[in-house]
């Protein structure tokens, strides 16, 4: 089943520059992550946030988490050709599954 | 490398053959997961087995069945292909504990095409 909504569906930018996606959510959440899908391929995780947690780094990754607003941001800063895949939220219930957003497809033109 | 291991990564059926697809894990997780994902959509959960305990989603056709003969391997079973049905299976797992996240490891996903 799917949370919220990600926003842009589609974002498309140039190598070097920053990409910021946005995800929000409906109800409480112990902890929200991210998963990166290179076209035709499986999804893999990027980063974790709990609840408890305003913002995270993992390399070029920052996400932030804002539970007032039930919302996300993940920003990739100096963009890579390789960047270039969908992103999706997903958030998990108090069943252990995850919810998915409706992710977000990122290009990064040479 | 511990992973997670889809067959086949490509399949073609017709319209109403019989479909199994597989999945193999190495990480020991605990929970297994069939997804189908369409084009530019999020995965859709289909099943999940939790140890031994089989879970079926409400909205999954009666079409897909699913076997887990050991906390290796996980099959999907498509027992009658429509054209509805082509799209990006994706199998994952996870350790499920008390106090941890659930963070997925997927495989690469078998894309089915139905003729």
């Amino acid at each position: 089943s799917q949370q919220g909504e990600e926003d842009p569906q589609a974002l498309s930018i140039q190598e070097g520059e920053n990409a910021t996606m946005n995800c929000s959510y409906k109800t409480s959440i112990n902890n929200l992550q991210w998963y990166r899908q290179n076209s035709g391929r499986g999804l893999v995780h990027l980063i974790l946030i709990r609840s408890n947690e305003r913002e995270k780094h993992s390399g070029r990754l920052r996400v932030t988490l804002d539970t007032s607003k039930k919302s996300s941001s993940l920003l990739i800063t100096a963009s890579r050709a390789a960047d270039t895949a969908s992103y999706f939220c997903a958030t998990d219930d108090s069943n252990y599954q995850l919810i998915w957003g409706a992710g977000t497809k990122l290009i990064i033109k040479p | 490398d511990a992973m997670v291991i889809q067959n086949p990564r490509y399949q073609v059926t017709q319209f109403g053959k019989p479909v199994t697809l597989s999945c193999s894990q190495t990480l020991n997780h605990n929970v297994m997961y069939w997804y189908q994902q369409k084009s530019s959509q999020a995965p859709k959960l289909l099943f999940h087995y939790y140890d031994k305990d089989f879970n079926n989603e409400a909205d999954t056709p009666d079409n897909f069945q699913s076997r887990r003969p050991n906390t290796s391997f996980c099959f999907l079973d498509i027992r009658s292909p429509g054209l509805g049905d082509a799209a990006m299976y994706l199998c994952a797992t996870s350790r499920v504990t008390v106090s941890g996240a659930n963070v997925l490891t997927f495989g690469a996903g078998s894309r089915l095409t139905v003729l």
